[in-house]
């Protein structure tokens, strides 16, 4: 079962739009929880990453807001761009080992 | 600096052959990962290394095996390809400090005929 759960699957923003990719997870033993994005052909390269005990961090037109009681985060892209388009995985990962659990991907496509 | 190198690329299996994937990284982390992406699936860990010499099972390990025997490698085996291992491999690695970013490799497209 995926214990991190991703959605959409796929989005279309027109430019300088806002993007927004939304997951949920189940494991309360999660305290890491970064966003990565793939471009077609390369593996995936961290975008942006949060713990817990904040609800919001912003980094350029990116912007991850976090809801521990629902057991949710998303991923906010800001006045989108045609190089925004890739895939996102968001994930989550417990102490222990660094591993990471992925949600399934968006595959974003920004129209100019 | 390289970072994380994967060989190879592309590969085509007959059923039944076998195969060895390699994972190379020149940033001296500690810690080693082998993923699985398939469509509509994530990315799913099949096996992770905390350090040389040591190995253990991720969320998806039945038909392959790994090793470390150096500190930079870390080596992905099929025995026995199924059609079922078609996907796309990807390593990573980090450094063992709680939450810090893992590197991505470019990934091995395996094809199983």
């Amino acid at each position: 079962q995926q214990q991190v759960k991703q959605s959409p699957q796929s989005l279309i923003v027109q430019k300088g739009g806002i993007s927004i990719i939304n997951c949920a997870y189940e494991n309360t033993a999660f305290d890491y929880f970064p966003w990565y994005q793939q471009f077609p052909g390369k593996g995936p390269a961290l975008l942006i990453a949060i713990r817990p005990d904040v609800s919001e961090k912003k980094e350029g037109r990116f912007t991850i807001s976090f809801n521990k009681s629902a057991k949710q985060f998303s991923l906010h892209i800001m006045d989108s761009q045609p190089g925004d388009s890739a895939t996102y995985f968001c994930a989550a990962s417990r102490p222990r080992g660094n591993k990471l659990v992925f949600g399934a991907g968006t595959i974003l496509r920004v129209k100019s | 600096n390289a970072g994380v190198t994967q060989t190879p690329k592309f590969r085509v299996l007959k059923t039944g052959q076998s195969m060895t994937l390699l994972c190379a990284q020149d940033m001296n982390h500690e810690y080693m990962y082998w993923y699985r992406q398939d469509p509509g699936m994530g990315l799913r860990l099949i096996h992770y290394s905390v350090g040389e010499g040591t190995t253990a099972k991720g969320e998806v390990p039945d038909g392959y095996n790994v090793s470390r025997l150096k500190k930079q490698n870390f080596l992905l085996g099929l025995e026995s390809a199924a059609p079922s291992q078609t996907s796309v491999y990807f390593c990573a690695s980090s450094y063992p400090q709680v939450n810090t970013e893992a590197f991505f490799g470019q990934g091995t497209r395996l094809t199983v005929v």
